[in-house]
């Protein structure tokens, strides 16, 4: 049982470069998010998707784009990569009731020179 | 919007019994979840209160006052892998799957 998935788990880009972290989860959740952990802090959503089909900005959209291609896959994309963007990306997913926990993926380290 | 408070760190010896608060400002507020995140782990879930009281899961306990926008995790015969990261997470009112985070307690245990 995976749970949830992301890869990469480690990226080194350049400034100005573009890339897509992607993220599975096979437990049949409904919702899905993704998040920025800078060290030392807590976590800050960056977007999210209620339901397969809609996605909506959270509180640190800037920079960022995402694709709910599926039920089980929410994809982020970082089109012009910034050194403020190093950090690490976790994904989450839920069964989307107020009850019910969101189940982490292990993070995607990424650094931007 | 919403805002967490949490100390940002605490210290006990194994065996003790450890509190951590979260206070929260929230303009919808659906119940308090609480993780624990080990260094250079993800995030795991531990507790989640939705009612004022306590709720009781082994060594952990975590409790809620709505009326006063509080909320504590309490670690009882603490043990030395218990050092970890805790959070306070509100979910929101507007949206029943969306959390809101605190920035962290980092909880260190000592023999």
């Amino acid at each position: 049982n995976a749970g949830v998935t992301q890869t990469p788990k480690f990226q080194v880009l350049k400034t100005g470069q573009s890339m897509t972290l992607q993220c599975a989860q096979d437990m049949n959740h409904n919702s899905m998010y993704w998040y920025r952990q800078d060290p030392g802090m807590g976590l800050r959503l960056i977007y999210y998707s209620a339901s397969e089909g809609t996605t909506d900005k959270g509180e640190v959209p800037n920079g960022y784009n995402v694709s709910r291609l599926n039920k089980r896959e929410f994809s982020l994309r970082l089109e012009s990569a910034a050194p403020s963007q190093t950090s690490v990306y976790f994904c989450a997913s839920s069964g989307g009731r107020s009850n019910q926990p969101q189940h982490f993926g292990d993070g995607t380290r990424l650094s931007i020179l | 919007g919403q805002s967490l408070e949490q100390p940002s760190e605490v210290t006990a010896v194994e065996g003790a019994i450890v509190q951590i608060n979260c206070t929260y400002q929230t303009s919808g507020f659906y119940g308090l979840s609480w993780y624990q995140q080990h260094d250079g782990g993800a995030p795991t879930f531990l507790s989640y209160n939705a009612l004022d009281g306590l709720e009781e899961t082994g060594r952990f306990s975590s409790f809620l006052s709505r009326s006063d926008s509080y909320g504590y995790l309490l670690l009882q015969e603490l043990q030395m892998k218990d050092s970890a990261s805790y959070f306070c997470a509100v979910r929101e009112g507007t949206n029943a799957g969306k959390s809101t985070f605190g920035d962290g307690t980092t909880l260190t245990v000592k023999p």
